[in-house]
């Protein structure tokens, strides 16, 4: 079975642009999670969805941050205008859930390395 | 507020000696699940393990085993006769069940394991 498919796996650009990045996960995974890590930092929850509605962005840095769930098989984390501080990897994840309070384990992507210059 | 504390920052150990990873969390809540994740220098994140607060059993798979201790709030990771391969960043992480379901992980700084052939 495929797991989380994030692309692109590496992105540099300069301060100011606009950055996309996205995410495929799990087929019939109902939960959808987009993390960043940074040395400084370790491991944040930025958002995560359910049933492609957002239940909690509080992680989400600032309004130059954003995240879409259009349909049940694809996300978006979108970065206008980047920074060099949002340099950092971003993963994405998604779980099962079975039922409510299930936690059921999250599977990650390999990741997205971003560099903003 | 929901912690997570891995002291050890990095170890060293020698191919086929054991070696425990700690971890410590904190919570007020009653119900809640622990995971351990593995993140190898390729850079992905490993699912290793989930541990609901109401199982204290320990659990072994193949040379891997953790010890689950309510009563210290802990949750260590052994592994036994090490191999290269287990070279990598062991991350711990809880998740507790608010009334919302929460999904939310909240990650341990990681402990970076080296095994030395």
């Amino acid at each position: 079975d495929a797991g989380v498919i994030q692309s692109p796996r590496h992105e540099v650009t300069e301060m100011g642009q606009e950055v996309t990045l996205r995410c495929k996960p799990i087929s019939g995974h109902d939960y959808l999670f987009w993390y960043r890590q940074t040395m400084m930092r370790g491991l944040e929850l930025l958002i995560y969805f359910n049933n492609n509605v957002p239940i909690d962005d509080s992680g989400m840095p600032e309004d130059r941050f954003s995240a879409k769930m259009p349909n049940a098989s694809f996300s978006t984390l979108k970065i206008q205008p980047s920074e060099p501080r949002d340099s950092a990897v971003y993963f994405c994840a998604s779980a099962q859930g079975e039922h409510r309070y299930s936690n059921q384990p999250q599977h990650f992507g390999d990741g997205t390395r971003l560099s903003i210059l | 507020a929901q912690k997570v504390t891995q002291a050890q920052t990095e170890i060293s150990v020698v191919e086929k000696e054991d070696v425990t990873l700690d971890c410590v969390y904190e919570t007020r809540d009653t119900t809640y699940y622990l995971f351990w994740y593995k993140q190898p220098p390729s850079g992905e994140l490993v699912f290793l393990i989930r541990r609901n607060s109401f199982d204290e059993q320990n659990e072994i798979s193949g040379r891997y085993s953790w010890n689950f201790q309510k009563s210290t709030s802990s949750f260590n990771f052994t592994i036994t006769a090490s191999q290269v391969v287990d070279s990598a960043v062991y991350f711990c992480a809880l998740s507790e069940i608010s009334g919302a379901g929460s999904y939310q992980l909240t990650f341990g700084k990681g402990t970076k394991l080296s095994v030395i052939p």
